[in-house]
């Protein structure tokens, strides 16, 4: 049981490349979701997934994309990279019903766009 | 909307000593409150949560308690360790609902030293 899986973990971009993080769960989890962590900041919500099949922005979601593969899998676009998105990237899932109120994160991916 | 203050950083503490971070609300209705641990490099794992008004979550010697009053979920434990040393999380999200978009605070980074 690996939990919440991120790939990669270290990324250099020079600005105006894409990429795509990867994020995959093993807990039959509905609910997934990308945030970014930077210094002072906290975490901030880029895009959730309720369930498969949907997507909704977050708190940040310019310059992003999102796509919901499957139930178990939930990527994270750039597609046109910025110094701005120096950040580092965590997925995480968490249960449907309620009755647990975790959230699992993954190790997360530190991007540097220069 | 919803949001969550906690004390800024870094504490530092030795070994043995009392910790408490502050942490206060602003939410409507009756969210439930959680404190997230991010050990370095790691990502965040849940440390304790508690659900409803004077509910106390407790965990690894760690306590908070729910003040609806002062809208506060302070974090203490008696005796820290080094192995405590992590950036601590608090956090908001809705009450009894199967979705859960949690509300992050800053982050308050804890040294213990020997």
């Amino acid at each position: 049981n690996a939990g919440v899986t991120q790939t990669p973990k270290f990324q250099v971009l020079k600005t105006g490349q894409s990429m795509t993080l990867q994020c995959a769960q093993d807990m039959n989890h509905n609910s997934m979701y990308w945030y970014r962590q930077d210094p002072g900041m906290g975490l901030r919500l880029i895009y959730y997934s309720a369930s498969e099949g949907t997507t909704d922005k977050g708190e940040v979601p310019n310059g992003y994309n999102v796509s919901r593969l499957n139930k178990r899998e939930f990527s994270l676009r750039l597609e046109s990279a910025a110094p701005s998105q120096t950040s580092v990237y965590f997925c995480a899932s968490s249960e449907e019903n309620g009755q647990s109120y975790e959230q699992y994160f993954g190790p997360g991916t530190r991007l540097t766009v220069t | 909307g919803d949001s969550v203050t906690q004390m800024e950083g870094p504490v530092t503490l030795s070994e043995e000593a009392f910790l408490t971070i502050n942490c206060t609300y602003t939410a409507t209705g009756y969210p439930s409150l959680f404190w997230y641990v991010q050990y370095p490099g790691e990502g965040l794992q849940l440390l304790l949560k508690a659900t409803k008004a004077d509910d106390k979550g407790s965990n690894k010697g760690f306590e908070a308690t729910y003040r609806k009053e002062t809208t506060s979920f302070h974090l203490e434990k008696g005796s820290v360790q080094v192995s405590d040393s992590a950036v601590y999380f608090c956090a908001l999200g809705p009450m009894n609902t199967g979705f859960q978009k949690l509300v992050f605070g800053t982050g308050t980074r804890l040294l213990v030293s020997p």
